[in-house]
C-alpha cells in the first residue's frame, strides 16, 4: 500500500506570495491532518480534515487555511507569505478522525525569501 | 493543556550500548501516546504507540517504551543501538477518543537528537 504523498517536496517563495501544498493520503485513510515544523516552534498541529470538514484547527493565523476534496486528497494554502513560515509541512493521514495513529508523509520544506 | 517534555535535546551513546529516551507529558484524560523517528530531510515514522492495555508496548527496530501512569511517562528504550539508530526521535500525545469536538491533533515533545558513537 502506498504511503502518504506529498508535493511539491520543495518550494521556494517570496515575502508577501501565496502557496498551495497537496497531501494524499493512504488509500482508505480519511482524516488527513496538517503540521508546521520549525526548528524553534518544533511540530504544531495546524488542522486536520475529515470527510472534506475542518475537524479542528491549531493556533496559526487566518492565512493558513485548508480543504479536502471527496476522494481524501488535500490540501493547506499559506496567503501573503511571512519569512517566519519557512518550514517543513508535514501531512498524515489516519483512518478516521480521533483515531490519532497517524501516518505521515515525507513534507514539503518551504523556503520565504 | 497537552504538553509533552523530552528533557534531554541531544544523547550520545556508543554503537551497542542500551538507550533510554525520557518522555513526561500532562494530559487531562487517558492519552494515546507515541513515539516517531525522523531521519535527516524526512517524515515521521511511526516507531510504537500506547493506547491501552499492557503498559510495555513493543515496536519496530528493536525499541520498547513503558507506559508509567504514575510518573507521567512513556520512555522509550532499546537494548542494543545500532549507527543507523541515529536520528530525531519525538515523543508525541493524542487524545484518547474522539471529542465529537473534533480532534485535536498530536502535541509533540521537542525531540532528542540521538547521536551514535562507533
Amino acid at each position: 500500500k502506498a504511503g502518504v504523498t506529498q508535493t511539491p517536496r520543495y518550494l521556494i517563495k517570496t515575502r508577501g506570495q501565496q502557496v498551495t501544498l497537496s497531501c494524499s493520503p493512504i488509500s482508505g485513510h480519511r482524516s488527513v491532518s496538517w503540521y508546521q515544523q520549525t526548528p524553534g516552534q518544533g511540530l504544531q498541529f495546524l488542522f486536520e480534515y475529515f470527510s472534506e470538514t475542518q475537524r479542528n484547527k491549531g493556533n496559526f493565523p487566518g492565512r493558513f487555511s485548508g480543504r479536502q476534496f471527496s476522494n481524501s486528497r488535500s490540501e493547506m494554502n499559506v496567503s501573503t507569505l511571512e519569512l517566519g513560515d519557512s518550514a517543513l509541512y508535514l501531512c498524515a493521514s489516519s483512518l478516521i478522525s480521533g483515531n490519532n495513529e497517524q501516518f505521515f508523509g515525507p513534507g514539503t520544506r518551504l523556503t520565504v525569501l | 493543556a497537552q504538553s509533552v517534555t523530552q528533557p534531554d535535546i541531544h544523547i550520545t551513546v556508543s554503537e551497542g550500548a542500551s538507550l533510554e529516551l525520557r518522555c513526561n507529558y500532562s494530559y487531562g484524560a487517558t492519552p494515546y501516546l507515541f513515539w516517531y523517528v525522523q531521519s535527516p530531510g524526512q517524515g515521521l515514522q511511526l516507531l510504537l504507540k500506547y493506547f491501552s492495555g499492557d503498559t510495555l508496548v513493543q515496536g519496530i527496530k528493536g525499541f520498547e517504551a513503558e507506559f508509567k501512569r504514575s510518573q507521567s511517562s512513556f520512555n522509550l528504550r532499546k537494548p542494543s543501538v545500532h549507527w543507523s539508530d541515529a536520528a530525531e526521535y519525538f515523543c508525541a500525545v493524542g487524545p484518547a477518543v474522539d471529542s465529537g469536538g473534533g480532534a485535536d491533533g498530536l502535541t509533540f515533545g521537542k525531540g532528542t537528537h540521538l547521536i551514535i558513537q562507533p
